[in-house]
């Protein structure tokens, strides 16, 4: 089976501006999970997203915000872009049970 | 107090050494428990998922979980200079879904 695909791997902007990141799952996989990684807080969770619903959220400001389609593939838009939101944008999809499958990962820097 | 708590070493071993990594959570909530390795410059990858108390063995790993000390561990044995890379400790909470909350890792290097 193919892993999970993210798209663009490398992205760089200005503050201001928005972007919009994708993931596909790993073919029948519905539950995708997206997280933000930097060096200073580590792995820090943003949101799941399961047959299209948002499932479970993280700590993050309404800036960031995602969304699923029906065959499972999802993307997540960062609006009004930071600095500090210069990180690897990862995605992560699972079959019916908890174990999560990470992909490559999107690194946005914003300058 | 941090949710997840990894020593960040560097963890220093010798090849063929066993290799032990440790992972205290403080959510009594937490059902399930996982290890991820991390080389630089890329993704984590699974390694060992865990939900009941005991051991759990899988090739040269073996995940070890406590939740009465709310401890986890991940031994590595005849660790390998391959095996050289960050290891997360994540675990996710009773109440379905998928929602990770990880540790900040342990930098394992094995030398040969």
């Amino acid at each position: 089976k193919a892993g999970v695909t993210q798209t663009p791997r490398y992205l760089i902007k200005t503050r201001g501006q928005q972007v919009t990141l994708s993931c596909s799952p790993i073919s029948g996989h519905r539950s995708v999970s997206w997280y933000q990684q930097t060096p200073g807080q580590g792995l820090q969770f943003l949101f799941e997203y399961f047959s299209e619903t948002q499932r479970n959220k993280g700590n993050f400001p309404g800036r960031f915000s995602g969304r699923q389609f029906s065959n499972s593939r999802s993307e997540m838009n960062v609006s009004t872009l930071e600095l500090g939101d210069s990180a690897l944008y990862l995605c992560a999809s699972s079959p019916f049970d908890e174990t999560q499958y990470f992909g490559p990962g999107t690194r946005l820097l914003v300058l | 107090q941090k949710e997840v708590e990894q020593n960040s070493g560097p963890l220093s071993v010798p090849e063929g050494a066993i290799a032990s990594l440790n992972c205290t959570y403080s959510d009594r909530g937490s059902q399930s428990f996982f290890w991820y390795r991390q080389y630089s410059g890329k993704s984590p990858e699974l390694i060992m998922f865990i939900y009941s108390n005991g051991d759990k063995e899988d090739g040269r790993f073996t995940a070890q979980l406590n939740k009465a000390s709310q401890y986890v561990s991940l031994l590595i044995r005849d660790s390998q200079p391959s095996d050289s890379a960050t290891y997360l400790c994540a675990v996710n909470r009773a109440g379905g879904g998928n929602k990770l909350t990880f540790g900040t890792g342990t930098q394992l290097k094995v030398e040969l």
